[in-house]
């Protein structure tokens, strides 16, 4: 099977802009979760979807919001980018139905974001 | 203030030690304790203790869940400087909050 995939895996921006981050979970998951990793504050809960319906929702400002499709893909987006944006954007899948927290999370590469 | 606290934050050791990884966690409802190994890319999945699962093991890998005292701890055998890697600890509450990660433990292995 084939793993979580990201895209981009790079990114540079600069400051005001958007930014739209993808990931494929691994097939037959419908659990996505993204999170944000800096080296002050390591990995922080962004939020979690599973059927198209955030479900989860970790303490970031409302600048930050994603979407979750049909075929489980999901999208994050950032707007009106700010310096401290700048990060390692992890998205993980799971299977478990019952939530994000209760199972074992898979992680993609992750896109790294640079914002100028 | 952290929910999830490891030590050390680094550690440096040499090829054939054994080495043990500490992470404490403050939960309100526990329900499960994952471990992952992180080197440039994605953490990968070591293990997950839950209550009905305390103490796993994986060949030179193995932890161990303490419920009563609020701890875990990774230890690595006969390290190898593939070893060499960010150690997190990870804590599900069962809540809104997805898993809360500590800092890490920075180990490396020198030759």
């Amino acid at each position: 099977k084939a793993g979580v995939t990201q895209t981009p895996r790079y990114l540079i921006k600069t400051r005001g802009q958007q930014v739209t981050l993808s990931c494929s979970p691994i097939s037959g998951h419908r659990s996505v979760s993204w999170y944000q990793q800096t080296p002050g504050q390591g990995l922080q809960f962004l939020f979690e979807y599973f059927s198209e319906t955030q479900r989860n929702k970790g303490n970031f400002p409302g600048r930050f919001s994603g979407r979750q499709f049909s075929n489980s893909r999901s999208e994050m987006n950032v707007s009106t980018l700010e310096l401290g944006d700048s990060a390692l954007y992890l998205c993980a899948s799971s299977l478990n139905p019952q939530g994000a927290s209760t199972d074992t999370q898979y992680f993609g590469p992750g896109t790294r974001l640079t914002v100028l | 203030e952290d929910k999830v606290v490891q030590s050390p934050l680094s550690l440096v050791v040499h090829e054939g030690d054994t080495v043990t990884l500490n992470c404490s966690y403050e939960v309100t409802n526990f329900r499960s304790l994952l471990w992952y190994k992180q080197e440039k890319k994605a953490p990968t999945f070591l293990f997950m203790l839950t209550s009905s699962g305390i103490e796993k093991k994986s060949g030179r890998l193995s932890s161990i869940l303490d419920k009563k005292e609020l701890f875990s701890i990774l230890n690595i055998t006969a390290t190898q400087t593939g070893d060499s890697a960010i150690y997190l600890c990870a804590y599900s509450g069962g809540g809104a909050d997805g898993l809360t990660f500590g800092k890490g433990t920075h180990l490396i292995i020198q030759p």
